[in-house]
C-alpha cells in the first residue's frame, strides 16, 4: 500500500541548514517530490528526483534518496526566514498520474 | 503564479446551499485533479480526469460532484455539504502520459471552504 510519513515540525536559525525528512512504504515509487506550501497558497514544487537517483542538488536545496530503506530527505542550506512554511513530501507509484503526499512538516526559522 | 487558477479563494456556504468550485488551467495539461487537504492530514486525492475522462474516483461522498467540460476547465459542485467537509480544495494539472522529465503535477492556490 501507499504511506508517505514527515514528522510535523522543525525548528532552525537563520543560517542554519534544515532537514526535513520522509519515510515511503511503496518500493515501486518512480518519482519522489517536494512541495512547499505558504500560507494561504497552494502548493509549489521545489524538487524532484526519480527513483534511480541517489543524490539531487539544486542551489541551496539537495534531495536524498536511500531507496533500501525508503528515505528521502531534503537538506536546505543557510535557511533564511522566507523559507518557513509546510514541506510536503510525495510519491509517484509506478504508471499512477496522481501522487501520494504525506501530512506535511512544518518549517519555523527563527531569525 | 502557477498558471493554474482556482475560484473562489474563500466560500462559506450553508449545509442546504449548493455552490461550485472552479478551475482553470493555462499549462496545456490535458489531466486535473481534485485534493482535499484538511488540517494535519495528508492531502487527499478526490477525483482525476485525463482527456476530459474521470478516470479516478476515490470513494468520495455523492455530494461532491466533479464536471471536467474541456481539457482546461474542472469544476466541483458542492451540494448539502457537513461540516467535516470544511477544507481546502485544491486543483492540480498534469500532462497524461508524462514525457521524460515531464513528471510534474501544478497546484492552483485553492478554495477554502467552511461549511456552517
Amino acid at each position: 500500500g501507499e504511506d508517505v510519513e514527515q514528522s510535523l515540525f522543525l525548528s532552525v536559525r537563520e543560517g542554519d541548514s534544515s532537514v526535513i525528512n520522509c519515510t515511503y512504504t511503496d518500493s515501486s515509487s518512480t518519482y519522489l517530490y517536494w512541495y512547499k506550501q505558504e500560507p494561504g497558497a497552494g502548493l509549489q514544487l521545489l524538487t524532484y528526483i526519480f527513483s534511480n537517483m541517489d543524490m539531487k542538488q539544486d542551489q541551496r536545496l539537495t534531495v536524498l534518496l536511500n531507496k533500501k530503506d525508503k528515505h528521502l530527505s531534503l537538506r536546505i542550506a543557510d535557511t533564511q526566514t522566507g523559507d518557513s512554511a509546510i514541506y510536503f513530501c510525495a510519491e509517484r507509484v509506478g504508471g499512477r498520474r496522481a501522487l501520494t503526499f504525506g501530512s506535511g512538516t512544518r518549517l519555523q526559522v527563527q531569525p | 503564479e502557477t498558471g493554474v487558477t482556482q475560484t473562489p479563494r474563500h466560500l462559506v456556504m450553508g449545509m442546504t446551499n449548493k455552490k461550485s468550485l472552479k478551475c482553470e488551467q493555462h499549462l496545456g495539461h490535458n489531466a486535473m485533479y481534485w485534493y482535499k487537504q484538511s488540517a494535519k492530514k495528508p492531502l487527499e486525492l478526490m477525483f482525476v480526469y485525463s482527456l476530459e475522462e474521470r478516470v479516478e474516483n476515490n470513494s468520495v461522498p455523492s455530494r461532491f460532484s466533479p464536471e471536467c467540460p474541456n481539457s482546461s476547465h474542472l469544476f466541483l459542485h458542492l451540494h448539502t455539504l457537513q461540516p467535516e467537509d470544511s477544507a481546502l480544495y485544491l486543483c492540480a494539472s498534469s500532462q497524461d502520459p508524462p514525457g521524460q522529465g515531464d513528471q510534474k503535477l501544478f497546484f492552483g492556490s485553492g478554495t477554502q471552504l467552511s461549511v456552517l
